[in-house]
């Protein structure tokens, strides 16, 4: 069965700062990985993904995700934070395309940009 | 494409009235996804459709919920009776499979409050 642990359900970092979100996976086939966004009262919107291709996968708004099999993590990284990267950041991890293949979320950390 | 439309936006009912819960996924897409999110549970998968077939309803909590997509572009989430602990904000998800677009998009969600 697949499952993700997201280590820490609240980080803050000031505006400029490392960004440094992590998830670990546990899966029985090559997993398809994901990191998600959700603003306040918005729905989730995909940051990046992996599907076996380059391990280092580049997102949306200047985020970036490694996969790596050796650790089973997928932490997701921002050189420099931004106030507009408040928000709640779930990682999800699915078999693939496979049709019975569904996306599991971890419970979510909630990222605080300090002034 | 308008992305996943949901709704309504915002439900306010009484304990035990029926609630119905409307989703539009995103055109062409193949498969459709219920999900429940709170703060003490997170984000809950409650059932998922493939070409407008359910195919896992093993996270729909009681017989107090149901779920139908009766063609491509519509489904809808009852719950009959409603309970205060049906409190929650209910997403729907659609996506394609295979191909760079093998990727769940979220509508902006329902926020059911039952009083």
């Amino acid at each position: 069965a697949q499952s993700v642990t997201q280590l820490g359900s609240h980080v803050s970092v000031s505006e400029g700062a490392l960004v440094l979100l992590r998830c670990n996976y546990s899966s029985s086939v090559p997993p398809y990985l994901f990191w998600y966004v959700q603003y306040p009262n918005q729905g989730l919107q995909l940051l990046l993904k992996y599907t076996s291709a380059a391990t280092l996968v580049k997102g949306i708004n200047g985020f970036e995700a490694e996969f790596k099999k050796s650790e089973t993590s997928f932490h997701l990284t921002k050189p420099s934070a931004h106030m507009s990267d408040a928000a709640e950041y779930f990682c999800a991890v699915s078999r693939g395309r496979s049709s019975a293949s569904k996306i599991i979320f971890g419970s979510g950390t909630r990222l605080s940009i300090r002034p | 494409d308008a992305g996943v439309i949901q709704s309504p936006r915002h439900e306010v009912t009484e304990m035990g009235q029926e609630v119905t819960l409307r989703c539009k996924p995103i055109s062409g897409h193949d498969y459709l996804f219920w999900y429940r999110q709170t703060m003490m549970r997170g984000l809950e998968l409650l059932i998922y459709f493939n070409n407008n077939v359910p195919i896992d309803d093993s996270g729909m909590p009681e017989d107090r919920f149901s779920a139908k997509m009766p063609n491509a572009s519509f489904s809808t989430l009852k719950i009959q009776p409603s309970e205060p602990r049906d409190s929650a904000v209910y997403f729907c998800a659609s996506r394609l499979t295979g191909g760079s677009t093998d990727t769940q998009y979220f509508g902006p969600g329902t926020r059911l409050t039952v009083l």
